[in-house]
């Protein structure tokens, strides 16, 4: 089993809709974890956070569920310019930091 | 604005020979930096993990002789992959690791913004 595993998708959503990430981790000891996007070509970009407490931003919003091993991104109103792969990570403890594969997301017009 | 820089952002070289790849904290001091490598349509792959001072810590599989890593201050780390065959044509990334009290959330990773290396 992988330590960081994400739906590779695609996922193919028309402009305004609602899409949500899962991304699940092995390592119940994992301290922090995150979301970045990479476009296509580029580098990784923290997108967010996630606090257990979830947090928020803008369209975005993180969330972590310590019980079921397993952190998710929703995006409201999706914008053409959301298109992208979003990348899970997990951290833990130490250097030990761990990507997901990233979800593709295509958003239509 | 970027926060950590990478140079160059793109090389071609002949086979054989040696390549340097810059990677710079722009507005904070990184004792951890890190370097993957990214083929096409696949994820990051870390080769390995740079601590300022100290010997860079190379993931399984990653020789440490071919990829050379020097963390010779706290915003600089260098990768060099000597002799370069086609086969290690790739997408090179660094990250820097914050830490916490420099006006950054701590332990984050900041990309750079790539290297992109073609072997001919």
């Amino acid at each position: 089993r992988k330590e960081v595993e994400q739906d590779p998708g695609p996922f193919n959503v028309p402009e305004g809709a609602t899409v949500a990430f899962n991304c699940t981790y092995s390592n119940s000891a994992s301290q922090s974890f995150f979301w970045y996007r990479q476009d296509c070509r580029k580098e990784p970009k923290l997108l967010m956070s996630v606090y257990s407490s979830g947090n928020e931003d803008g369209r975005f919003t993180a969330q972590l569920n310590r019980a079921s091993q397993y952190i998710s991104l929703l995006i409201r109103d999706s914008k053409l310019s959301d298109s992208a792969t979003y990348l899970c990570v997990v951290n833990s403890g130490g250097f030990k930091t761990i990507f997901g594969a990233g979800t593709r997301l295509f958003v239509k017009a | 604005g970027a926060v950590v820089s990478q140079h160059p952002s793109w090389v071609i070289c002949k086979s054989g020979t040696s390549v340097k790849i810059e990677c710079r904290s722009l507005d904070f001091q990184a004792t951890t930096m890190f370097w993957y490598r990214q083929f096409p349509k696949q994820s990051l792959m870390l080769m390995a993990t740079s601590n300022e001072g100290s010997k860079a810590t190379y993931e399984q599989g990653v020789e440490k002789d071919k990829f050379l890593i020097n963390h010779a201050s706290l915003t600089l780390s260098t990768l060099t992959v000597t002799s370069a065959h086609p086969e290690d044509s790739s997408f090179y990334i660094c990250s820097a690791l914050t830490t916490p009290g420099q006006g950054r959330p701590g332990e984050t990773q900041y990309f750079g913004p790539g290297t992109r290396l073609l072997v001919l």
